[in-house]
């Protein structure tokens, strides 16, 4: 079984501040890292897929870096609003990839 | 397009019925994962399958089966309920592996007393 850590497992933030997030996982056999963002009450969502090492994605205010060779993945919101309540999921796929692991998730909750 | 969708949407199962959860995909997705959810833990795959008529069995798949006739439905059942199988049951199809998003149906809530 793969490990798959987050970190934290919940963030309390104001309105306006920006966030990170951690996602660390096996540094071998690395085929993919996503992230999904998950609403109360709702489905996950896909945020990103990363397959490349040193790889930065961007969607909005928030962005997401993937060091393969450490096994670590970092997810910024910027300028954090009311909606990104919510909890992030990573999830990592290695070998043939056709199954991911996802992680616990990091529980954000953005407050005026 | 529906996308992803799941029945039922809640079920209350007594301690040794058997049930079948439906999943369907309108996206011509040959990937589809069955996921349980728990307080405090990740989502586990169950089961998933790479194509019609595949199955193959994931983290958690004792007390579970799994059928993929049509491409577009993966059915998940439990042949004898057990309180341990108590959980959110979400379903996930992809385009193909690893590198592609995973759509996520609105889950099933299922009890067993």
């Amino acid at each position: 079984i793969l490990n798959v850590e987050q970190s934290p497992q919940s963030l309390h933030v104001q309105e306006g501040d920006s966030t990170n997030f951690t996602c660390s996982f096996p540094s071998s056999n690395f085929y993919a890292l996503h992230w999904y963002r998950w609403e109360t009450a709702k489905s996950p969502e896909a945020l990103f897929v990363m397959t490349l090492n040193g790889d930065e994605k961007k969607k909005g205010r928030i962005s997401a870096t993937l060091n393969t060779k450490e096994g670590y993945s970092y997810l910024y919101i910027k300028g954090s609003q009311p909606e990104d309540s919510a909890t992030y999921l990573c999830a990592f796929g290695t070998g043939t990839a056709s199954k991911l692991t996802f992680g616990t998730g990091t529980r954000l909750q953005v407050t005026l | 397009n529906a996308g992803v969708t799941q029945t039922p949407k809640f079920r209350v199962l007594k301690t040794g019925q058997s049930m079948t959860l439906l999943c369907a995909q309108d996206m011509n997705h040959e990937y589809m994962y069955w996921y349980r959810q728990d307080p405090g833990m990740g989502l586990r795959l169950i089961h998933y399958s790479v194509g019609e008529g595949t199955t193959a069995k994931g983290e958690v798949p004792d007390g579970y089966n799994v059928s993929r006739l049509k491409k577009q439905n993966f059915l998940l059942g439990l042949e004898s309920a057990a309180p341990s199988q108590t959980s959110v049951y979400f379903c996930a199809s992809s385009l193909a592996g690893g590198n592609n998003e995973q759509f996520f149906g609105p889950g099933t809530r299922l009890t067993v007393l």
